[in-house]
């Protein structure tokens, strides 16, 4: 059973059009965070979210990105105006929280088509 | 330099065989590591954290040479569903993962 559900597993959206991609953890936890993998390439850092707040994002996550958690259970990561560039594979991640060591558990994705 | 960098292979192997990756790391500050795994356009699942005394699973063994900033991972006694990519991952002091390109497996009968 996933760690968390990510809807949907595919979005197909043209240029210039909003997309919002959804994330929903099994029970509930702190801790967030958004990764994605354009084809062929390796897994990138987009954003961490912890307690209802960004805690750190990469330089990826830029004014066209945003994300919420807006009734403490769906998390949430919009793109405000698509780029054909960020057609990717968005994973959503919970973590453990642990202080000895974060471990990261994936969602199975949304693959994002941007034409 | 890379962050994590990995040899993408691919590895060519049979049933049975046994087989070793190796991963080396930039930061030196750098807190956790794990091996995932990645089958084709899935997500990345999580094989097992890497410690400095080593630590086995099973098949799977991983190493962490913290001096050589240099990461291991041998899998004995090869399987067919074996077959996968196995990323590299690097935990940064802000619980940030750092992931490798990654490793491909092939394991054929």
């Amino acid at each position: 059973e996933p760690e968390v559900t990510q809807t949907p597993s595919h979005q197909v959206t043209q240029m210039g059009q909003e997309v919002i991609l959804r994330c929903v953890p099994i029970s509930n936890h702190l801790y967030f965070y958004w990764y994605r993998q354009i084809l062929g390439q390796k897994v990138e850092f987009l954003v961490s979210f912890y307690n209802n707040e960004i805690s750190e994002k990469s330089e990826i996550f830029d004014d066209q990105f945003s994300v919420e958690r807006p009734d403490g259970s769906n998390f949430t990561l919009k793109i405000r105006s698509t780029k054909l560039e960020d057609s990717a594979m968005y994973f959503c991640a919970r973590g453990t929280g642990a202080p000895n060591g974060e471990k990261l558990f994936f969602g199975s994705g949304t693959q994002l088509s941007v034409l | 330099r890379k962050e994590v960098e990995q040899d993408p292979g691919p590895f060519n192997v049979p049933e049975g065989a046994t087989v070793a990756f190796n991963c080396t790391y930039s930061n030196s500050a750098s807190q956790s590591f794990f091996w995932y795994r990645q089958d084709c356009r899935k997500e990345p699942k999580l094989l097992m954290s890497v410690y400095s005394s080593g630590n086995e699973d099973g098949r799977f063994t991983a190493q962490l040479n913290r001096a050589s900033q240099y990461i291991s991972l041998l899998i004995r006694d090869s399987k067919l569903s074996d077959s996968a990519t196995y990323l590299c991952v690097v935990m940064d002091s802000s619980y940030k993962l750092i992931f490798g390109s990654g490793t491909r497996l092939l394991v054929r009968p």
